[in-house]
């Protein structure tokens, strides 16, 4: 079955202390990318890669990293969470192209930053 | 920069109500146009798409028309079922963009007995 997982489902952690939220697919896609979702915000992109180490910068990247060192895999780094960080987090992979492609979302992490 | 501007919720409907949910887009580009769905503790689904103007997309029986000349992409069903019930995203994608989809707040639809 195609697929993107995200691990954990949940997360409740307090300022300061690291996180990785994991994110893999299995549809060999060379796009993926992290989106967070805020009430009456919408869905902003935090991060994206078109493939193996290549990666860049969405629209709100400060307090995160990623890394793509393996295709199916693209996990999330928080190295210092912040309440503002509280969020629903969402790991999404594509065919590239012209931007005409699905994209297929993971489950959700949702993290809670104390 | 890119924007889409999609109506607040939440719809509330009876079950078989037609429904309409607006959106209107703003693209420095020719972007191809989205509507994915949220059910309630799932990600996010494609639920129909356009890439050019004057496409309809269609699925599940929702139907939007990628309008050009109004910058909309309108999304519409005869009659709505309870099932139909979660949160809808109107979503843009511009050519040279990164694969980047530029998201609405989304509009929440709750369909009732």
């Amino acid at each position: 079955e195609a697929q993107v997982t995200q691990n954990p489902r949940y997360l409740i952690t307090v300022t300061g202390k690291k996180l990785t939220v994991t994110c893999s697919q299995n549809m060999n896609h060379e796009y993926m990318s992290w989106y967070r979702q805020d009430p009456g915000l919408g869905l902003r992109q935090i991060y994206y890669s078109m493939n193996v180490e290549v990666t860049d910068k969405g629209d709100v990247p400060e307090g995160y990293k990623v890394s793509r060192k393996e295709k199916r895999n693209f996990p999330l780094i928080l190295e210092s969470p912040s309440p503002n960080q509280t969020s629903l987090y969402f790991c999404a992979s594509s065919s590239t192209g012209a931007g005409e492609y699905e994209q297929y979302f993971g489950p959700g992490t949702r993290l809670t930053v104390t | 920069g890119d924007s889409v501007t999609q109506m607040e919720g939440p719809v509330t409907l009876s079950e078989e109500a037609f429904l309409t949910i607006n959106c209107t887009y703003t693209a420095t580009g020719y972007p191809s146009l989205f509507w994915y769905v949220q059910y309630p503790g799932e990600g996010l689904q494609l639920l129909l798409k356009a890439t050019k103007a004057d496409d309809k997309g269609s699925n599940k029986g929702f139907e939007a028309t990628y309008r050009k000349e109004t910058t909309s992409f309108h999304l519409e069903k005869g009659s709505v079922q309870v099932s139909d019930s979660a949160v809808y995203f109107c979503a843009l994608s511009v050519k040279g963009g990164g694969n980047k989809l530029t998201f609405g707040t989304g509009t929440q639809l709750k369909v009732e007995l």
